[in-house]
């Protein structure tokens, strides 16, 4: 299966500490999203990345939130210093050029902040 | 500010009926929609996809219809499964092209429920 990884699929973080979510995307991908869903909200754009470089950072909140697309391996959406609001669903997506704005996404990594 | 804009939270179909699942947009630089549709625990499949040079796309059972002047757009579904009974979401994207600069503005999603 050559879709888009996401892991962990599940992760449970205390408040105030930090949580990395990875996401390596669809063979031939050279473009990542990652997108965040609360719970009874529709999928809400965070960030846009290319190999080392972000490209569209519109949606990340302005502090805890960062994300980065090395040159090698997966991209990583680190949240700093977790709050309860930071509990949702967290969606990875990658597309091709060709493909152009057609996004294909992981299955998700939900993030529990307890 | 809601550009895309899904006004039924949740819509009840027969078995075998039509489903006809509705989204409206606000933004006139978008050209180009996309349905989605998930299951719970899982992340969203892309189902089909119309760029705003056309009003119309059909794939198998599903057909997306286009309406630029009153900026809106449909998935209509037929004849209903069971297993189309997951949330719908629609998608926009517009201004440049290529891999997706944009990314896409989603609306909040129809859960779509078939009825045996």
């Amino acid at each position: 299966n050559a879709g888009v990884m996401q892991n962990p699929r599940h992760l449970v973080r205390r408040r105030g500490q930090e949580a990395r979510l990875r996401c390596s995307p669809m063979k031939g991908h050279s473009h990542v999203y990652w997108y965040r869903q609360l719970p009874e909200e529709g999928l809400k754009f965070m960030v846009y990345l290319q190999k080392e470089n972000i490209i569209d950072e519109s949606g990340m909140p302005k502090e805890r939130f960062s994300a980065e697309f090395p040159k090698e391996g997966p991209s990583i959406l680190r949240i700093q210093q977790v709050v309860r609001g930071d509990s949702a669903a967290y969606f990875c997506a990658s597309s091709s050029t060709a493909t152009r704005n057609t996004i294909y996404f992981g299955e998700g990594s939900w993030l529990t902040v307890v | 500010d809601q550009q895309v804009k899904q006004n039924s939270p949740s819509l009840s179909v027969q078995e075998g009926r039509i489903s006809i699942l509705n989204c409206d947009y606000t933004n006139s630089m978008f050209d180009y929609f996309l349905w989605y549709k998930k299951y719970p625990a899982e992340g969203p499949t892309f189902l089909i996809s119309i760029s705003s040079i056309k009003d119309k796309n059909e794939d198998g059972r599903f057909t997306v219809f286009l309406n630029k002047s009153a900026k809106h757009l449909s998935l209509h579904i037929v004849p209903s499964q069971p297993g189309d009974s997951a949330v719908y979401f629609c998608a926009a994207s517009g201004g440049s092209t290529g891999g997706g600069a944009d990314g896409l503005t989603f609306g909040k999603g129809t859960h779509l429920i078939i009825q045996p």
